[in-house]
């Protein structure tokens, strides 16, 4: 089973600051099946990565990712705040394995 | 638009059954598959198990293996998680979501607003 491993596990930031996210994986990661979500507080999770670096639907251009085999990154270029979450990453080759998840708190 | 509710969940003594249900609209049920992930309290998401679009296929996590069983019913656009001999460890909010193909790429789409299934005495 793959693993991965999400760093830092909490980001203190501020508004207007960039924030960089990372996801390794325990072995080679098809990039196709490499997904990030934002889950706010009571809320289900919400799509905003897929194919390792596409932005779903209506996810602002501030938000990008990248990556390839066994390290990939998520970056917020700006914070605003409604970007305070918890964020994982998620693989789908053979499983379905999730990141323990970055939580990004306001500093 | 694209809906699921999932619904079911509640207290349950360690060793009964519960069966949750993700009640699907606004979208061709029968064409996607649908997957079930929990989150335990103050925890991350958790993978449990999923269903191929025509229920003929399906994968469970080891933690669940021989207890869980996703089945489905296209007619009534539902998919359904019964849960059998539960144990404390498997108190979370359970979500259900869509299974999505984009080319090569796959994810999921839409996420119901989960259920918390409780296993206490």
């Amino acid at each position: 089973e793959i693993v991965l491993t999400q760093s830092p596990g909490t980001l203190s930031l501020s508004p207007g600051e960039r924030a960089t996210l990372s996801c390794r994986a325990s072995q080679s990661v098809n990039r196709n099946y490499l997904v990030w979500y934002q889950q706010k507080p009571g809320q289900a999770p919400r799509l905003l990565i897929y194919g390792a670096s596409t932005r779903a639907t209506g996810i602002p251009d501030r938000f990008s990712a990248s990556g390839s085999g066994t390290d990939f990154t998520l970056t917020i270029s700006r914070l605003e705040p409604e970007d305070f979450a918890v964020y994982y990453c998620q693989q789908h080759g053979g499983s379905y394995t999730f990141g323990q998840g970055t939580k990004l708190e306001i500093k | 638009q694209v809906q699921l509710v999932d619904s079911g969940g509640g207290v349950v003594q360690p060793g009964k059954s519960l069966t949750l249900s993700c009640a699907a609209s606004g979208f061709s049920f029968g064409s996607f598959g649908i997957h079930w992930v929990r989150q335990a309290p103050g925890k991350g998401l958790e993978w449990v198990t999923v269903i191929r679009y025509d229920g003929s296929q399906q994968d469970y996590t080891d933690s669940v293996k021989g207890r869980f069983t996703i089945s489905r019913d296209n007619s009534k656009n539902t998919a359904y998680l019964q849960m059998n001999d539960l144990r404390a460890e498997d108190s979370a909010v359970y979500y259900c979501a869509r299974d999505f193909w984009n080319g090569p790429a796959r994810y999921f789409d839409y996420w119901g607003r989960g259920t918390q299934v409780t296993v206490s005495s």
